[in-house]
């Protein structure tokens, strides 16, 4: 079956801009997260979502950040007014249930702000 | 110190050599400790995972984890060129809404 997939894979955007970063989960899965990967860093959360909602936002990096889900499905991560340091690969993953059940994890969105 | 440590390597090994690749952790709140393979350009894949101390063996892997001294490690035997990849330790308490906390990962080549 297919699996995790976002879009775009790359965007490049000049600094101040918005983006929306888009996730498509594997079908039936509830639960549904975001990373964000850093060069040369580790993989950072940023927030979780069980059905379309998200108990938890304090992970989200500043306010500029938002995130949504439509029910069970696609979920979205925008970034307003886009900074350099926001430049990153931009990671989804989803899972049966929430909890440290195996998460399947999206290829990527890999953000350059210039 | 950072939640999670791992040596980011690169750590070069011949094909068929015995790896070992290990993190360590400084919340004593985490229960689970999951192990991702990155390659490059891709999304990170569980390879296994382990609840509470002890060992895991899922064919040429092996995970370990010592909760007395937060240290966690994954072995790889009998190591092939396919296993060149970064390797990612992510502890976690087990609360979904806690997500999974990754280290910086260790960079593995193994040489044919």
């Amino acid at each position: 079956g297919a699996g995790v997939s976002q879009s775009p894979s790359n965007k490049v955007t000049e600094k101040g801009k918005d983006v929306e970063l888009r996730c498509d989960p594997i079908s039936g899965h509830t639960a549904l997260y975001w990373y964000r990967q850093r060069l040369g860093q580790g993989l950072e959360f940023l927030i979780y979502f069980q059905g379309n909602s998200a108990p938890d936002k304090s992970g989200l990096p500043s306010d500029r950040f938002s995130a949504e889900r439509t029910g069970e499905s696609v979920s979205t991560l925008t970034i307003q007014r886009t900074q350099q340091e926001d430049s990153a690969v931009y990671l989804c993953a989803s899972s049966l249930i929430g909890g440290p059940y195996e998460q399947y994890f999206g290829p990527g969105t890999r953000l350059t702000v210039t | 110190q950072k939640e999670v440590e791992q040596d980011p390597g690169p750590l070069s090994v011949p094909e068929g050599a015995i790896v070992s690749l290990n993190c360590t952790y400084s919340n004593s709140a985490f229960q689970y400790f999951m192990w991702y393979r990155q390659y490059s350009r891709k999304g990170p894949e569980l390879l296994m995972y382990t609840y509470s101390s002890g060992n895991k063996e899922d064919g040429r892997f092996t995970a370990q984890v010592d909760k007395s001294s937060k240290y966690i490690s994954l072995f790889i035997r009998d190591s092939q060129p396919s296993d060149s990849a970064t390797y990612l330790c992510a502890p976690t308490t087990g609360g979904g809404a806690d997500g999974l906390t990754f280290g910086k990962g260790t960079h593995l080549i193994i040489q044919p």
